[in-house]
């Protein structure tokens, strides 16, 4: 069955050190990959994606991710972490155009000052 | 602007009642989904439909029902055989032939 699982479901991290948070997908064909951050009590917001343009994907506040096909591994990294950065993060995955869009477990960062 | 709307942001039903929730966009997008979000869980696909009049089970759609009348809106339905109704519930939505998805803020369910 198609799955995405991220390693860690709570990742703590100071605050100016580096994050990053683990996914892998269980395909061997190249899907479309997203990572998503929610805040409390609010819904989704897209932070990157990845659509074959580019294995290196650049996203919203610092965020970035490399696709490997090789490790079935999208993980995604920030250089330095804020304290606003704390959140939870997920990873989906879409296996075809308009198909389900499949979320992992998600992680939940925290930051210390 | 454009985007998604779920209400009410909080929902309490008493156990054995019907409850729907709203979803409506104005994105013109074709797809619409409402996914489940439980602690621990993630998010687990309930219901989503790729063009008017026609939807598909998720993962987890016993004791929920959807419409899809209009391009616009997709409300679900959680009927009183859902045994757990309490939890948070996101809608999102999506062009067919493209890939970004995008979620309303939630309605919080709580049966009492």
């Amino acid at each position: 069955a198609q799955s995405v699982t991220q390693l860690g479901s709570h990742v703590s991290v100071s605050e100016g050190a580096l994050v990053l948070l683990r996914c892998n997908y269980s395909s061997s064909v190249p899907p479309y990959l997203f990572w998503y951050v929610q805040y409390p009590n609010q819904g989704l917001q897209l932070l990157l994606k990845y659509t074959s343009a580019a294995t290196l994907v650049k996203g919203i506040n610092g965020f970035e991710a490399e696709f490997k096909k090789s490790e079935t591994s999208f993980h995604l990294t920030k250089p330095s972490a804020h304290m606003s950065d704390a959140a939870e993060y997920f990873c989906a995955v879409l296996y075809n155009q308009g198909g389900k869009l499949i979320f992992g477990q998600g992680t939940e960062l925290s930051v210390k000052p | 602007d454009g985007g998604i709307t779920q209400s009410p942001k909080y929902l309490f039903r008493k156990e054995g009642q019907n409850v729907t929730l709203s979803c409506e966009q104005n994105l013109n997008h074709d797809a619409m989904y409402w996914y489940r979000q439980d602690p621990g869980q993630g998010l687990r696909l309930i219901y989503y439909s790729q063009i008017v009049n026609d939807f598909q089970k998720g993962d987890i759609a016993e004791g929920y029902s959807v419409s899809r009348e209009k391009k616009e809106s997709f409300p679900l339905t959680v009927t009183s055989a859902q045994k757990n109704p309490t939890a948070f519930y996101l809608c999102a939505s999506s062009i067919v032939r493209d890939t970004e998805a995008f979620f309303g803020q939630g309605t919080r369910l709580t049966v009492v």
